[in-house]
């Protein structure tokens, strides 16, 4: 099993431009989940999923889209990237909602300049 | 509303010390879920514990061991004779019954163990 794997590893932006991070996990995990990791904030929950079809917010959603189309993969949009987006990105799953262990991926480093 | 607070920003210890990583949380839920999770240098995280409300029976796991008081409402983990290894960021984490879908995390503790 790869676990939770996610692309790209470093991603640079230039401000106003659009990307995906995409997440994919093969646990036939029905929860996913992305965090955000900034310094001397700890992780945020930015969108999560409970299951295929089904989203939603988490604690700072603005500027992020995500879709659940299938059970492996959950993508995170970036609409227009902003210097603000600037930050560490953690997808997580797990087999039920967030009352069980999560496994995490290696993370994105995104930089928007 | 759900928090959980991490006072200690960073801890330095010389190997072999014992040191206790603190968490206090507030929920007014009375079903809920505290976890620790751990992030080396290598920047991914790992869960190490998961604690329900009803279980307040301290856990020991090899060097690791972790004191649940709710009277408190604490979670505190201690390291004891640290290693090297064990220099990482902690996190606490939190997960009330009546919103499962949210694991809220404290800002963590960054642990330095020195030989």
């Amino acid at each position: 099993n790869a676990g939770v794997t996610q692309t790209p590893k470093f991603q640079v932006l230039k401000t106003g431009q659009s990307m995906t991070l995409q997440c994919a996990q093969d646990m036939n995990h029905e929860y996913m989940s992305w965090y955000r990791q900034d310094p001397g904030m700890g992780l945020r929950l930015i969108h999560y999923s409970v299951g295929a079809g089904i989203t939603d917010q988490g604690e700072v959603p603005n500027g992020y889209n995500v879709s659940r189309s299938t059970t492996e993969d959950f993508p995170l949009r970036l609409l227009s990237a902003a210097p603000s987006q600037t930050s560490v990105y953690f997808c997580a799953s797990s087999y039920q909602p967030a009352a069980r262990e999560q496994y995490f991926g290696p993370g994105t480093r995104l930089t928007v300049t | 509303a759900q928090k959980v607070t991490q006072a200690q920003t960073e801890i330095s210890v010389v190997e072999k010390e014992d040191v206790t990583l603190d968490c206090v949380y507030e929920t007014r839920d009375t079903t809920y879920y505290l976890f620790w999770y751990k992030q080396p240098p290598s920047g991914e995280l790992v869960f190490l514990i998961r604690r329900n409300s009803f279980d307040e029976q301290n856990e020991i796991s090899g060097r690791y061991s972790w004191n649940f008081q709710k009277s408190t409402s604490s979670f505190n983990f201690t390291i004891t004779a640290s290693q090297v290894v064990d220099s990482a960021v902690y996190f606490c984490a939190l997960s009330e019954a009546r919103n499962t879908d949210k694991l809220i995390f404290g800002t963590g503790t960054r642990l330095q163990v020195f030989p």
